[in-house]
């Protein structure tokens, strides 16, 4: 199986700092790399598919890359409803594993 | 407006079966891969299975190969996940998926408990 290892596994920031999650696989998964945010209590939402591409309505303070083995997400900056906890997953093949998590909190 | 709803959680025994389901509305159900993940309350996020849109190719986790069976009803806009011999590790929340290509989840339910203990 493929594994996926998240970094942080949590961070503090303020409201408009720039912040950076790292996503890395054990094997290349070219870009087959996406990212989803989860607040407490509610279900995941798709922010980023294909490594790189926004899905429809995520705002723009979002970006994301990589390719291979090793991908980030930026938050360029920070915003109150940004805190929550982002997951990378791959879909390079199954089992379509999930990174641990990285909370973001207020510092 | 797409809308995904599972029922069928609840308290069981180890050993024993539930049977989920996921009631789908606002899109062509029958056209879309859909998939069940799961999470440990306070934990990470578990990819369970996934099932072709005609039904026709599911995938597993090892962890539950074997035990668990994805299966849908297209006619009824409905996906389903039969779980047998229960462990006390099944226990979380599980979300039903529509992915919108395999392995890409774009709309997801809000959630059913299953705890397994005695």
């Amino acid at each position: 199986d493929i594994q996926m290892t998240q970094s942080p596994s949590s961070l503090s920031a303020s409201v408009g700092d720039r912040v950076t999650i790292t996503c890395r696989a054990s094997q290349s998964i070219s870009t087959f790399l996406n990212w989803y945010q989860q607040k407490p209590g509610k279900a995941p939402t798709l922010l980023i598919f294909a490594a790189s591409t926004l899905q429809n309505e995520v705002p723009s303070r979002f970006s994301a890359g990589g390719s291979g083995t090793e991908f980030t997400l930026t938050i360029s900056s920070l915003q109150p409803e940004d805190f929550a906890t982002y997951y990378c997953q791959q879909s390079y093949t199954t089992p379509y594993i999930f990174g641990q998590g990285t909370k973001v909190e207020i510092k | 407006e797409v809308n995904l709803v599972e029922s069928g959680g609840g308290l069981v025994r180890p050993g024993g079966s539930l049977r989920l389901s996921c009631a789908a509305s606002g899109f062509t159900f029958s056209g879309y891969w859909m998939t069940w993940v799961r999470q440990v309350p306070d934990k990470g996020l578990e990819w369970v299975a996934t099932i072709k849109q005609d039904g026709s190719k599911e995938y597993y986790v090892d962890s539950v190969k074997g035990r668990f069976i994805i299966s849908r009803d297209n006619a009824k806009n409905s996906l389903y996940l039969q779980m047998n011999r229960l462990r006390a590790e099944d226990t979380a929340v599980y979300f039903c998926a529509r992915d919108w290509e395999v392995g890409i989840s774009d709309y997801w339910g809000q959630g059913s408990l299953v705890t397994v203990s005695s």
